[in-house]
């Protein structure tokens, strides 16, 4: 597609449930990104994928939070006995590894709120 | 560890004045910086970077910032403000440790710029 392009926008869910949310990258774009923004914060990595594998999971909170992207394109961000805390913008963003041009393209996010 | 700030939450600026939205920096070595705007409803844009070279850089819609080693900053800034600029800005580093390929950025807590007619 034309941009990054995130589902659902929005998702209301309980605590304690499990989510999926979607990203799919600009074509071509190899490297892949998960950021969790808070109401007046900025964006906090959460985890880096190059191709299919993982890079760099550094920023996932705690292990009930996990990333695949098995076909090296569309990736989910899966969160298991949702909390309250993980309330927040979930953005996605997509750039063309190697180029080392710093630039991101962002999804406009998906809005989790957990009950 | 890299970080930004971003000192202001909130700027005012009539339309047409000169404007400045300020970022600071902490890295070890040299920083790769960058500034990130989002408009209402959609998601974040690149407006600029500093990677090396001349320290006044240029991006999209007239911004531009400067890069200050001395006083560790790269604030943004516009010679005459548009009500269409009003948005939030994030000031961004990238991490220097990071693989060559891995881009994340360690963003600040953003700056809401407001245009007043």
């Amino acid at each position: 597609g034309a941009g990054v392009s995130q589902t659902p926008s929005n998702k209301v869910t309980e605590k304690g449930k499990y989510v999926e949310l979607r990203c799919d990258p600009i074509s071509g774009h190899t490297a892949l990104y998960w950021y969790r923004q808070s109401l007046g914060q900025g964006p906090e990595f959460l985890i880096y994928f190059q191709g299919t594998g993982a890079a760099d999971d550094s920023g996932l909170p705690n292990d009930r939070f996990f990333a695949v992207r098995p076909e090296g394109s569309v990736s989910t961000l899966k969160i298991q006995r949702t909390e309250r805390g993980d309330s927040a913008m979930y953005l996605c963003a997509s750039s063309l590894a190697g180029k080392n041009t710093g630039e991101l393209f962002f999804g406009e996010g998906s809005r989790l709120t957990v009950l | 560890a890299q970080s930004v700030a971003q000192p202001e939450d909130q700027v005012n600026v009539a339309e047409g004045n000169p404007l400045t939205v300020k970022c600071t920096y902490s890295v070890s070595g040299n920083p790769y910086l960058f500034w990130y705007v989002q408009y209402p409803n959609r998601g974040l844009q690149f407006l600029l970077k500093y990677i090396t070279g001349d320290n006044l850089v240029k991006g999209s819609y007239g911004f531009e910032a400067e890069f200050n080693k001395s006083q560790t900053s790269f604030h943004l800034k516009k010679p005459s403000a548009l009500v269409s600029d009003s948005a939030l800005y994030f000031c961004a580093v990238r991490d220097i440790r990071s693989n060559f390929g891995n881009e994340k950025l360690t963003f600040g807590t953003g700056t809401r710029l407001t245009i007043i007619p």
